[in-house]
């Protein structure tokens, strides 16, 4: 079963917009990942949060962790054609450091 | 360095065969993890080596095997193939020892089974 659920399910937005993803999942984490998947082909990693943080950041890509909600999201700004794909975050918890992922949040830009 | 790789990428068999996916590892990371990814159940963890052992497992049937080799490469086995196996078959590395790294995925084998 999965750990964490995104939401939305889809997301259609205009490039230049910013697109926001949101993770909940159920049991306490080691840690939450995000990963990016093009049609039908392997996954990226994008970002790791830890439990005892609370916000991260690379480029475009902004991350937030809260563990008392035990939600996470996933902020793109200023989105292109290029970020068309699947994103999935992942958790991680007790003491496995085996990643459970969650269905995806399918997100679409347009030109 | 170079990527995860996986062959094949594409495959189509039938019910009731069996199927040998591979996967080479980025030089130097010792885990492989496998995947098995449907629109129905989504991404689902089958199994883990380090070190030629297998560390972790899933929950999927024994018809479900690996292995791994001491250059670090990984194989996994599907016997007696069923309609239900046919999915996108992902392999990822890591260099992780006891604690958590990130994991590098391969394009995957797309598995068709008819």
């Amino acid at each position: 079963s999965q750990q964490g659920e995104e939401d939305p399910q889809a997301l259609s937005i205009q490039e230049g917009e910013n697109a926001t993803m949101n993770c909940s999942y159920k049991t306490s984490i080691n840690n939450l990942q995000w990963y990016r998947q093009n049609s039908g082909r392997g996954l990226v990693h994008l970002i790791l949060i830890r439990s005892n943080e609370r916000e991260k950041h690379s480029g475009r890509l902004r991350v937030t962790l809260d563990t008392s909600k035990k939600s996470s999201s996933l902020l793109i700004t200023a989105s292109r054609a290029a970020d068309t794909a699947s994103y999935f975050c992942a958790t991680a918890s007790g003491g496995s450091y085996i990643p459970t992922f969650g269905r995806g949040t399918s997100l679409i830009v347009h030109p | 360095k170079a990527g995860v790789t996986q062959t094949p990428r594409y495959l189509i068999k039938t019910r009731g065969q069996q199927v040998t996916l591979s996967c080479s590892p980025i030089s130097g990371h010792r885990s492989v993890s496998w995947y098995q990814q449907t629109p129905g159940q989504g991404l689902q963890f089958l199994f883990e080596y380090f070190s030629e052992t297998q560390r972790n497992k899933g929950n999927f049937p024994g018809r479900f095997s690996g292995r791994q080799f001491s250059n670090s490469r990984s194989e996994m086995n599907v016997s007696t193939l069923e309609l239900g196996d046919s999915a996108l078959y992902l392999c990822a590395s890591s260099p992780a020892t006891t604690s958590y790294n990130e994991q590098f995925f391969g394009p995957g084998t797309r598995l068709t089974v008819l």
